[in-house]
């Protein structure tokens, strides 16, 4: 099955620089990259995805790219808050089919200083 | 807005014990899962119900089965709990399988003794 690798698993910015998590899956079949954002105590919760007819996303300070050639995806978050602290959470699968799963990377735990 | 509500928030109970938790979407969604998600806060999916098929996760126990009397409704029962069952269990819907945005409910969080 699917297999998605994360790092890093812990990342701590100050205030208003950019934080970097990257992916890497193993199938080169799926097609679907979500990224889930989970605060303590709280469920996860969809932040942004892409599919892979597309390279880059852009929703606010929120950028994904997508590498289809070396199975990549990275989330990029520019002019960190500290309401961005959280765990973050990559996954991938393919869309349809019996054997459909979404597998989810280990997740980051971002922190941002003020 | 709580569209996938879970009960109980918390159960605790001993070795050996038969629990069920609860999951109730209320988004129209045709596909239900459920996530283990352990202390170190890795998620894994344990089954996907859409259609009425059921797919299983071939890592999960034999203990575990998931419970449907309909397509808003995805129950999970433990049939004799051990301590590395103790966990959050999260409940989730989506539109679909695959492609699709999933909807987490609160959580259910198992303590076995």
């Amino acid at each position: 099955g699917e297999q998605v690798e994360q790092l890093p698993s812990i990342l701590r910015v100050q205030e208003g620089s950019s934080a970097s998590i990257n992916c890497s899956y193993e199938d080169s079949a799926s097609n679907y990259f979500p990224w889930y954002k989970q605060e303590p105590g709280e469920n996860p919760k969809l932040i942004i995805d892409i599919r892979s007819n597309m390279e880059r996303k852009q929703i606010q300070e929120l950028i994904v790219l997508l590498d289809k050639k070396a199975k990549r995806f990275s989330l990029h978050i520019t002019d960190t808050q500290p309401g961005d602290s959280a765990m973050y959470f990559c996954a991938a699968s393919r869309s349809g089919g019996s054997n459909y799963k979404l597998t989810f990377g280990k997740g980051t735990l971002l922190t941002v200083t003020p | 807005e709580t569209a996938v509500f879970q009960t109980p928030n918390y159960h605790v109970t001993q070795v050996g014990n038969e629990v069920s938790f609860n999951c109730k979407q209320t988004l129209g969604h045709d596909t239900m899962y459920w996530y283990k998600q352990d202390s170190k806060k890795l998620l894994k999916i344990m089954f996907s119900y859409n259609n009425k098929q059921l797919i299983v996760n071939e890592t999960v126990p034999r203990r575990f089965s998931p419970q449907s009397s309909d397509k808003a409704h995805l129950n999970l029962r433990i049939k004799s709990v051990e301590p590395e069952d103790s966990a959050v269990y999260l409940c989730a819907s989506s539109p679909g399988l695959g492609g699709y945005e999933q909807y987490f409910g609160p959580g259910t969080r198992l303590t076995v003794l």
